[in-house]
């Protein structure tokens, strides 16, 4: 039981390059998010799955897109980056049900030059 | 809008004296709260959590919170710090999203911890 998983864990960008940040979870959660976290400013919510092929925009989804193929996967993607978009990004997902605990995965430190 | 306010960006605390860290929330139901633990590079780890009931709440690692609906609090605290306690803390509310619940997070207290 690897709980949630994130792909890579770091990478480089160049400005305008895209790329796909992969999260898998085995827990069998309906339930998964993306945020990005910045120096003082928290965790954001980008965006948000209830279950297999439904997302919603979080707090701020400029300039991502996201895909809920299954339910054990939910990639974030980067069509065009920017230095803007430089921050660690945290995936997690949530248990089914009345527990609203979340579980995170171990992050993906991006940078975009 | 739902919000968190961690008023307190950083705190540096003697090894064995007690902590407490501020948390308010604005939420107009019941609020599902966190409290969230992160090393340097690390995850996040759950500390504890309050969803309803006793307004005391017992977490992992000696912390425990308290919920004041009155002030719309709910402050962590820890009886005596131990040098590992050193690392970020988030407290986070959950409310109703979109078929499922969303999060809002507060911008943190950093702990450092004197020898």
């Amino acid at each position: 039981n690897a709980g949630v998983t994130q792909t890579p864990k770091f990478q480089v960008l160049k400005t305008g390059q895209s790329m796909t940040l992969q999260c898998a979870q085995d827990m069998n959660h309906n339930s998964m998010y993306w945020y990005r976290q910045d120096p003082g400013m928290g965790l954001r919510l980008i965006y948000y799955s209830a279950s297999e092929g439904t997302t919603d925009k979080g707090e701020v989804p400029n300039g991502y897109n996201v895909s809920r193929l299954n339910k054990r996967e939910f990639s974030l993607r980067l069509e065009s980056a920017a230095p803007s978009q430089t921050s660690v990004y945290f995936c997690a997902s949530r248990e089914t049900g009345s527990n609203y605990e979340q579980y995170f995965g171990p992050g993906t430190r991006l940078t975009v030059t | 809008a739902q919000s968190v306010t961690q008023p307190d960006i950083h705190i540096t605390v003697s090894e064995g004296a007690s902590l407490e860290l501020r948390c308010n929330y604005s939420y107009g139901a019941t609020p599902y709260l966190f409290w969230y633990v992160q090393s340097p590079g690390q995850g996040l780890q759950l500390l504890l959590k309050y969803f309803s009931g006793d307004t005391l709440v017992q977490g992992i690692k000696g912390f425990e919170a308290e919920f004041k609906r009155s002030q719309s609090s709910f402050n962590l605290r820890k009886p005596s710090v131990h040098w590992s306690d050193a690392a970020e803390y988030f407290c986070a509310v959950a409310n109703k999203g979109s078929g499922t619940y969303k999060y809002i997070f507060g911008t943190g207290t950093r702990l450092k911890v004197l020898a």
